[in-house]
């Protein structure tokens, strides 16, 4: 199985500041079946990215992605109050398992 | 518009088994792969199955050691979990969604084991 450790774990932040979260895998994953997701209380997971940097329709352009390997990054820039929610990274090219990291807390100030 | 819709979800007994359904609407549901995804409280999110669209391949999380069945009726549009010799560990919003990455989500059902 590979693990996704993202850091930091939380982290708060100003409007129109800049959000950085990484996400560590355990062993090589392809930038091919790598995501981000967006969830916030009460309502269902919002997929941000996929092939770690391509958004998905409706995904302003403030939110972007990079990395390959085993080190990914999601960043957030021109931070808005809508933003608050948990980030998870999500590999889903290695079969049979396919994991998400353990979440990224982000309060906006 | 898009939707999916989980139900079957409750409280159960440890040791007890539950079906869960999703109703999938606004797409051609017979030509993606879906999944199922649970998040327990205070918890992250956690993968638990992947069916293709023709049923043909099936994954689990191997922690789950056999508990769990993933069906799907194209014909009705609808995917389904079994869940069997239920624990506390399995008490979690079960999500059902679309896709590979999983690109719409159900809001999820609740499932409760508790004696």
């Amino acid at each position: 199985e590979i693990v996704l450790t993202q850091s930091p774990g939380s982290l708060s932040l100003s409007p129109g500041e800049r959000a950085t979260v990484s996400c560590r895998a355990s062993q090589s994953v392809s930038s091919s079946y790598f995501a981000w997701y967006q969830h916030k209380p009460g309502q269902a997971p919002r997929l941000l990215l996929y092939g770690a940097s391509t958004r998905a329709p409706g995904i302003p352009d403030r939110f972007s992605g990079s990395g390959s390997g085993t080190d990914f990054t999601l960043t957030i820039s021109r931070l808005e109050p809508e933003d608050s929610a948990v980030y998870y990274c999500h590999q889903y090219g290695t079969s049979p398992e396919y994991t998400f990291g353990q979440g990224t807390k982000l309060e906006i100030k | 518009e898009v939707q999916l819709v989980e139900s079957g979800g409750g409280l159960v007994q440890p040791g007890g088994s539950l079906r869960l359904s999703c109703a999938a609407s606004g797409f051609t549901f017979s030509s993606y792969s879906m999944n199922w995804v649970r998040q327990a409280p205070g918890k992250g999110l956690e993968w638990v199955a992947y069916i293709t669209s023709t049923s043909g391949t099936i994954y689990y999380a191997d922690s789950l050691q056999g508990r769990f069945t993933i069906s799907r009726d194209n014909a009705k549009s609808s995917l389904f979990l079994r869940i069997s010799n239920l624990r506390a560990e399995d008490t979690a919003v079960y999500y059902c969604t679309r896709n590979r990455p999983s690109d719409r989500w159900g809001q999820g059902t609740l499932v409760t084991v508790s004696s």
